[in-house]
């Protein structure tokens, strides 16, 4: 079902530190998970996606982490940045029958890094 | 690349006025998406395009939206007539899905920001 949000949650961090942030996904069936950054006032931007079958996926000062289990992905963000500051989303995607191209995306975390 | 280009950024209207929105994907993009953000709803995809042709248009609120590809650069959605309840920010966005496989990673546009009065 949709849920009401009229609150995201939100993250506030201390540069340098490191930055954790939670998704709860729902569709034990999706194969990709992405996560996008969305700065204000900009469109969602693309940081990385992971594969269903992996448990953990890096980039640049980026790793993301998969609990299939509990149906949960996290992204961490290394060395946190204020350019770093902005609305993070996770998205699904299934990649397999007719419905490969959708997207389903989480509300959002909203991260705040303090100088 | 100049990346998903949307026009107008913003548009304030009155209810009842016609509203045009303008989207360029990426070239060599087949896959062509338009979203509406809310705070209440979060992101909604209103509709898909493959190759120019409209795939699924499940998530479009109603028969006062409607959207168009004319050809493999330009797209549009329209809001006719409009109503306070439609202010959100409309995003394009663009994919190419050269492989079967792989996540379907979207390229957004800006968005387009509609006030309606």
């Amino acid at each position: 079902g949709e849920s009401v949000g009229l609150h995201l949650p939100t993250l506030s961090v201390q540069e340098g530190d490191n930055s954790i942030i939670n998704c709860a996904y729902s569709n034990s069936a999706s194969d990709y998970f992405i996560w996008y950054k969305q700065e204000s006032g900009k469109g969602p931007q693309f940081i990385i996606d992971i594969r269903s079958n992996m448990d953990k996926r890096q980039g640049q000062r980026v790793t993301v982490l998969l609990n299939k289990t509990v149906k949960h992905l996290s992204l961490q963000i290394a060395a946190t940045q204020p350019g770093d500051s902005a609305v993070y989303f996770c998205a699904e995607n299934l990649n397999s029958g007719g419905s490969n191209y959708k997207l389903t995306f989480g509300k959002g975390t909203l991260l705040t890094v303090n100088p | 690349d100049a990346g998903v280009i949307q026009s107008p950024r913003h548009e304030v209207t009155e209810m009842g006025q016609e509203v045009t929105l303008r989207c360029k994907p990426i070239s060599g993009h087949n896959s062509l998406f338009w979203y509406r953000q809310t705070m209440m709803r979060g992101l909604e995809l209103l509709i898909y395009f493959n190759n120019n042709v409209p795939i699924d248009d499940s998530g479009m609120p109603e028969d006062r939206f409607s959207a168009k590809m004319p050809n493999a650069s330009f797209s549009t959605l329209k809001i006719q007539p409009s109503e306070p309840r439609d202010s959100a920010v409309y995003f394009c966005a663009s994919s190419s899905r050269i492989r079967i496989s792989g996540a379907n990673v979207l390229t957004f546009g800006a968005g387009s920001r509609l006030t309606v009065l």
